[in-house]
Formats: structure tokens, sequence, C-alpha cells
């Protein structure tokens, strides 16, 4: 059964920060690259981070740029974002993503996607 | 990047078609559109992508097409349960990407 399980949202105050993690079974992991794309409660989507299938490669969403990075660990089928200088601006629920592209260039097509975790940045 | 503009919302009753666009930030839309539906409380599923391919398992009463600068969703034969939030996905170059800002359809 494929699923994908994010955990370790919570309530965090401005400044600082968290790590995010996305647990992956199901599918071959190390294949695929993997987004990041967070929702502000009552709000669309927004694309966050994208890191390719081998973890030489990421790319990040201007307001991402500078504060979060995103990594992987193939052998532990685990996505990961650290996310520094936390904002409240930051607060939605963040959602990991499969890219359809397997060994490709990620394409930006999200076909599998996680439930979610929440992140509170408040004061 | 912006969010892209979509229709705040749209609506039509059963067994009608219903329209969403996607208009691009530049002339040319290109090629890597992708169109998402989110149920409350649910995670978006793609249910279009490359402008007008469907995944398994996407019903044909789904269909994506482009024009110039706009993309566009149609869902054809409303049903009750296609009342959702849609959102369009552009590629936006050097590898990022950028959602529309989501169309509530309501089916009547």
């Amino acid at each position: 059964q494929v699923q994908l399980v994010e955990a370790g949202g919570g309530v965090v105050q401005p400044g600082t920060s968290l790590r995010l993690s996305c647990t992956i079974s199901g599918f071959t992991f190390s294949r695929y690259p993997m987004h990041w794309v967070r929702q502000a409660p009552g709000k669309g989507l927004e694309w966050v981070t994208v890191i390719s299938f081998d973890g030489f490669n990421t790319y990040y969403a201007d307001s991402a740029k500078g504060r979060f990075t995103i990594s992987r660990d193939n052998s532990k089928n685990t996505l990961y974002l650290q996310m520094n200088s936390l904002k409240t601006e930051d607060t939605a629920v963040y959602y990991c993503a499969r890219d359809i592209s397997a060994r490709l260039l990620p394409q930006g097509y999200f076909d599998l996607w996680g439930r979610g975790t929440l992140v509170t940045v408040s004061s | 990047q912006s969010a892209l503009t979509q229709p705040r919302s749209v609506s039509g009753s059963p067994g009608q078609s219903v329209t969403i666009s996607c208009p691009g930030t530049s002339s040319d839309i290109g090629d890597y559109v992708s169109w998402y539906q989110q149920r409350p409380g649910k995670a978006p599923e793609l249910m279009i992508y490359d402008v007008s391919k469907r995944p398994s398992g996407v019903p044909d009463r789904f269909s994506g097409s482009k024009s110039a600068n706009t993309a566009s969703l149609t869902i054809s034969g409303l049903q009750a349960e296609d009342e959702a939030d849609y959102y369009c996905c552009l590629y936006a170059g050097s590898s990022e990407w950028v959602f529309g800002g989501g169309t509530k359809l309501t089916v009547l």
C-alpha cells in the first residue's frame, strides 16, 4: 500500500526552527524526485521546494530560499524539510508529494500526496 | 512567483459542463500544465498533467486543454462528487512551479 506520512508539525514561535519528515512506503522512494507543498489555512496551494531522486539537486520558492532546506535519506525512505527562522506567514499544512517522473528531472506533476502536517507559527 | 489568477468560483447543475480557466504569465503558457482536485479536509489529487493527460483512474469527464497563454479544465456531465476546489499548476522556469489561486466548484 502506497503511503506518504508527514510528521513533525506543531506550534512554534517566530524565529525558531522545525524539521518535518515524510516517511514513504509502497514504492521505490529512491527513484523519484520529491516536493513539499504547503497550504495556509483557508488559502490555496503553494509549491515550496523539490529534491532530485538522488538528492543532489534542490530548488526552492523565493519564500523558502535561505531559510528552508530539503533533504532525503533514501536508505530510510524518508524526506525532510528543515525550516529555520520561521515566520507567522509560514503557518500552513505542509504536504510531501511525489513527482511523477521516475529517475528524470522533476516535472512538477504531483501524483501522490501525504495527508499533511500542520505548522503553526505564533507568539 | 505570485499565484495564477483563476476564477474564484464556478457552478453548474448535474449533467452540465463547466470550464475553469488558468491564465499564464507569458504569451505561451507552455506544456507543463497540471490540475488538482481538493475536497474539504483532504489532500489534493492529480487530475490532469501535460496539459491534457489523465492519470489512471481519473474519469474521462475531466479534460484539459490550452490556448496560447491560458489553460483550461473542463468537467463534463457534472456530478455531485465533483464539488471541490480545483487548482492549476504551471512550470515557472528554473525548476520552480506556481499554483493558481484555486477555483471552488459548486454543483447546484
